[in-house]
């Protein structure tokens, strides 16, 4: 079946580590996102990627670093810097890889907590 | 700044009512998106509805852009319909994409 995962379902760290977050597709998308989603909220994109080896900053990127090595993989990691990292993590994808207007499919979402 | 608004914040319902949830937005957008997340996270593609109406069994979606607002009824509700539904838009001016903050749904049995 085609979709998109992501692993782990749940992860605790502690304060100041470094902790990757993994997505993979097998939709054949070119565009890949990260979105962060706190209690009660929408959604904000940390970056996304229209093709491989390349990237961009969303509206809350600071703290968050990616790579996009592989069309169907992009790992989102989570570093020391981002003040709050506790949160609801979804990796979603699109066909598009020129443009926004393409319809985006999600993962079923990482849980972080930082203690 | 662009916005994107979705009223109720919350609505709580009768099994067997139907349900209208809005979505405004701000400014003209190219593309427009209707998700149901359900208790586990899960975001669930309904519609994707740049403009015009659809619909897919009991539920439906009309986007009148050149108004900027979208509607999703859901007629004859079921208590597997619960969860938070967010619209999600791209604006014409800048390509950027922008969640509502979502409407909860609580249909009680």
């Amino acid at each position: 079946d085609g979709g998109i995962t992501q692993s782990p379902k749940y992860l605790f760290r502690k304060e100041g580590q470094n902790v990757t977050l993994s997505c993979e597709q097998n939709l054949n998308h070119d565009a890949m996102y990260w979105y962060r989603q706190d209690p009660g909220q929408g959604l904000r994109l940390i970056y996304y990627s229209q093709i491989v080896n390349d990237f961009q900053k969303g509206d809350i990127a600071e703290g968050y670093s990616v790579s996009r090595e592989k069309k169907e993989s992009f790992p989102l990691t989570v570093t020391s810097a981002q003040k709050n990292p506790t949160a609801f993590y979804l990796c979603a994808s699109s066909v598009g890889s020129a443009e926004w207007d393409y319809e985006q499919y999600f993962g079923p979402g990482t849980r972080l907590t930082v203690t | 700044g662009i916005q994107v608004e979705q009223s109720p914040p919350d609505l709580i319902l009768q099994e067997g009512a139907n349900s209208t949830l809005r979505c405004n937005f701000s400014d003209s957008v190219n593309n427009l998106q209707w998700f149901h997340q359900n208790p586990w996270g899960q975001l669930i593609n309904l519609f994707y509805i740049p403009s015009g109406t659809k619909q897919n069994g009991r539920l439906s979606a009309t986007t009148v852009a050149t108004e900027r607002y979208s509607l999703l009824y859901i007629s004859s509700s079921q208590t597997t319909d619960s969860g938070v539904y967010f619209c999600a838009a791209v604006m014409n001016r800048d390509d950027k994409i922008i969640f509502g903050k979502g409407t909860r749904l609580h249909i009680l049995p």
